[in-house]
């Protein structure tokens, strides 16, 4: 059975203070490892979709990376509208586009 | 902003009930799935809808039902409500004309049952 792990739950951080999120998953045939951001009652919004190890993508202070095992997601002087939960999901090899996601870290930006 | 819409934004229901949540999918999607959100977890995967039929099913229930209309909108049905029941219902569109192809959320129905 597909298994994402994220860590770590949550994090706090001053402006500016870089630091990485991870994201383990456990898939049989990966077709895809998505980021998504969630800000407190709404729906989450894609960020980015990495699909082999050694991939990397950049949008503004984020940057995402993938291996065989784990993701990380490095945020680069971060500023408090950064604060969220970040969601890492994973899709496998079955038919539906069925996403299995890890329970978010949430990340605090303290001006 | 995604294209995606769900209405409507907030329910409370009793304990027993039934209920309906819709879904628009964004212009260009053929696919709509259903995720299940509880509070501080991630979501959970309800099910999938491909060209008006169920294609995929995560370990919920049947009285988690769904349809989807020729023009890719959905619904999602549950009946006879349990408290455990109440949480952030997720819709998200993508399409399956593409191998690789990212989901996007609407912003989601809270769902309180009391």
């Amino acid at each position: 059975e597909d298994q994402v792990t994220q860590s770590p739950e949550a994090l706090r951080l001053q402006e500016g203070e870089s630091s990485s999120l991870n994201c383990s998953y456990t898939v049989s045939g990966l077709r895809g490892l998505f980021w998504y951001r969630q800000d407190p009652g709404k729906g989450p919004e894609f960020l980015f979709t990495l699909y082999s190890a050694g991939e990397e993508k950049e949008k503004e202070r984020l940057k995402a990376t993938l291996t065989k095992k784990e993701s990380f997601l490095h945020i680069t002087a971060p500023k408090p509208e950064d604060s969220a939960t970040y969601l890492c999901a994973v899709q496998g090899p079955q038919g539906a586009q069925k996403l299995v996601f890890g329970q978010g870290t949430r990340l605090t930006i303290n001006p | 902003e995604t294209g995606v819409t769900q209405s409507p934004t907030h329910l409370i229901k009793t304990r027993g009930q039934q209920v309906t949540l819709r879904c628009s999918s964004q212009s260009g999607h053929n696919t709509v799935s259903w995720y299940q959100q509880a509070l501080g977890q991630g979501p959970q995967f309800i099910f999938q809808y491909y060209r008006e039929e169920e294609n995929g099913r995560g370990n919920f229930p049947p009285r988690f039902s769904g349809l989807q209309f020729p023009n890719y909108s959905s619904e999602l049905n549950v009946n006879a409500l349990e408290l455990d029941d109440s949480a952030l219902y997720l819709c998200a569109s993508s399409s399956l004309a593409r191998m690789n192809t990212e989901a996007f959320f609407g912003q989601g129905t809270r769902l309180t049952v009391v």
